[in-house]
């Protein structure tokens, strides 16, 4: 299976201020067709996982666009421009170039 | 608009079998794969296994290969997920989440905590 690293796990932001999660897939997540399946999703405490990016940089509709997504290969990031207090929560980027598809560890976003 | 609706949470004992539904709406049900997630408590996200609606066809990963069983029911547009032989480490919340892309999950259920004690 393919493993993904996620750092830090954990992330104290000051409001107001860029943060940025990284994560490492164990090989390339380069697809046949030349795209990266790489997505990332936001979990606010007691709610479902929501997705955030997906095909390496894409935003969904409804996120705004201090979020963005970046990376090659095998490093991706995922960062914020401007951290506000509705960012809180858990962080995670998975793969989908090979089933089973897998998530990182995870990183947890607060407040300082 | 697109929805998930997971059945209510469950307490079972060690070795018995539990299945957690998902109704879809909002989209043609055959169109989207449907894959189920699990989170234990404090713990990350799994993914347990996957199913095209339109054949029935799933795939389970590995870990859990004989315990899980994935099925839909088109007339009610209803994905099912069960796993058997129940241990205390299976104590989580059990999520769908919709495929639209690979890796794309785009629409999630709102989760079901299946408690595991004897």
């Amino acid at each position: 299976d393919v493993v993904m690293t996620q750092s830090p796990l954990s992330l104290p932001v000051t409001l107001g201020q860029p943060a940025s999660i990284s994560c490492r897939s164990s090989q390339s997540l380069v697809y046949s067709d030349g795209n990266i399946y790489l997505s990332w999703f936001q979990q606010r405490p007691g709610q479902s996982p929501r997705r955030l990016i997906y095909k390496l940089s894409d935003r969904d509709s409804g996120v705004p666009d201090r979020f963005s997504g970046s990376g090659s290969g095998t490093d991706f990031t995922l960062r914020i421009t401007r951290v506000e207090a509705d960012d809180v929560g858990l962080y995670y980027c998975m793969q989908g170039k090979t089933w089973p598809y897998t998530f990182g560890q995870g990183t947890k976003l607060e407040i300082k | 608009q697109v929805h998930l609706e997971q059945s209510g949470a469950e307490v079972k004992k060690p070795g018995a079998s539990v299945k957690v539904s998902c109704k879809a709406s909002g989209y043609t049900f055959t169109s989207h794969y449907m894959h189920w997630v699990r989170q234990a408590p404090g713990e990350g996200l799994e993914l347990m296994g996957i199913i095209n609606p339109s054949s029935g066809i799933t795939s389970s990963a590995q870990k859990f290969e004989g315990r899980l069983t994935m099925t839909r029911d088109t007339s009610t547009s209803t994905f099912y997920m069960e796993l058997s032989s129940l241990k205390s480490e299976d104590t989580a919340v059990y999520y769908c989440a919709r495929e639209t892309l690979r890796g794309d999950f785009d629409d999630w259920g709102q989760g079901t905590l299946v408690t595991v004690s004897s």
